[in-house]
């Protein structure tokens, strides 16, 4: 079965960097993509942006595309997103999700529990 | 970005109830519209891809409709497990995937 394991809560102060990582098993890593989602406390969901995990070929929301940086290391099918620059605003649940490619729509069918990163001074 | 924008943000409804919630899409997504359940401190699950193919597992009461511009996601018979927060977003891979802002569906 698919599984998406993430690493655990981080507590940043701001101005620092912030990298999560996102284990993938029960299926090929490199036949699909991983997203990233966040969610800010008490607030909706946030696409922050996608990685293919067979050619690394990325596509980052634009309010976050200078300061993000999606990877993926199929040696241990695991992705990670980096976060540089963290304010208040970046405290977050960030979820990682299994990106389904079917045609040209892309679906996030399997998802990872979440990580909780707390950006405070 | 096309913006996706969800009513009612929120709605209280009994058991048994049928509810039905909207998505507007910004522009045409055509059918790249997929809605998710959200239940407090867990992950979203996906429920309906493609505006209104049902998510393996997904029970029959879910059913999604609408091309476009608008789309709806219905549950008929509500049950008390269907209590969360449901958000569509759209899936068409050229675009960012950006969510809507949510619907709480709450017991009355």
């Amino acid at each position: 079965q698919v599984q998406l394991v993430q690493s655990g809560a981080e507590v940043k102060k701001p101005g620092a960097s912030v990298k999560i990582s996102c284990k993938a098993s029960g299926y090929t890593f490199t036949s699909q993509g991983i997203s990233w989602v966040r969610q800010a406390p008490g607030q909706g969901l946030e696409w922050m942006g996608w990685i293919s995990a067979y050619n690394g070929n990325t596509n980052y929301a634009q309010k976050l595309q200078d300061r993000v940086t999606m990877t993926t290391d199929t040696s241990t099918s695991t992705a990670y997103m980096e976060l540089r620059s963290l304010r208040s605003d970046d405290t977050a649940v960030y979820y990682c999700a299994r990106l389904l490619r079917v045609g040209p729509a892309l679906n996030l069918d399997y998802w990872g529990p979440g990580n909780l990163v707390t950006v405070s001074s | 970005d096309t913006q996706m924008t969800q009513s009612p943000s929120s709605l209280s409804a009994s058991v048994g109830d049928r509810v039905t919630i909207t998505c507007r899409a910004s522009e045409s997504i055509s059918s790249y519209l997929n809605w998710f359940q959200q239940k407090p401190g867990k992950a979203p699950k996906l429920l309906i891809y493609a505006a209104s193919s049902l998510q393996s597992g997904v029970p029959s009461r879910f059913s999604g409709s609408g091309s476009g511009t608008d789309f709806t996601l219905t549950i008929s018979n509500l049950q008390p497990e269907d209590f969360a927060t449901y958000y569509c977003q759209q899936s068409y891979s050229t675009l960012p995937l950006t969510f809507g802002g949510g619907t709480k569906v709450e017991i009355k």
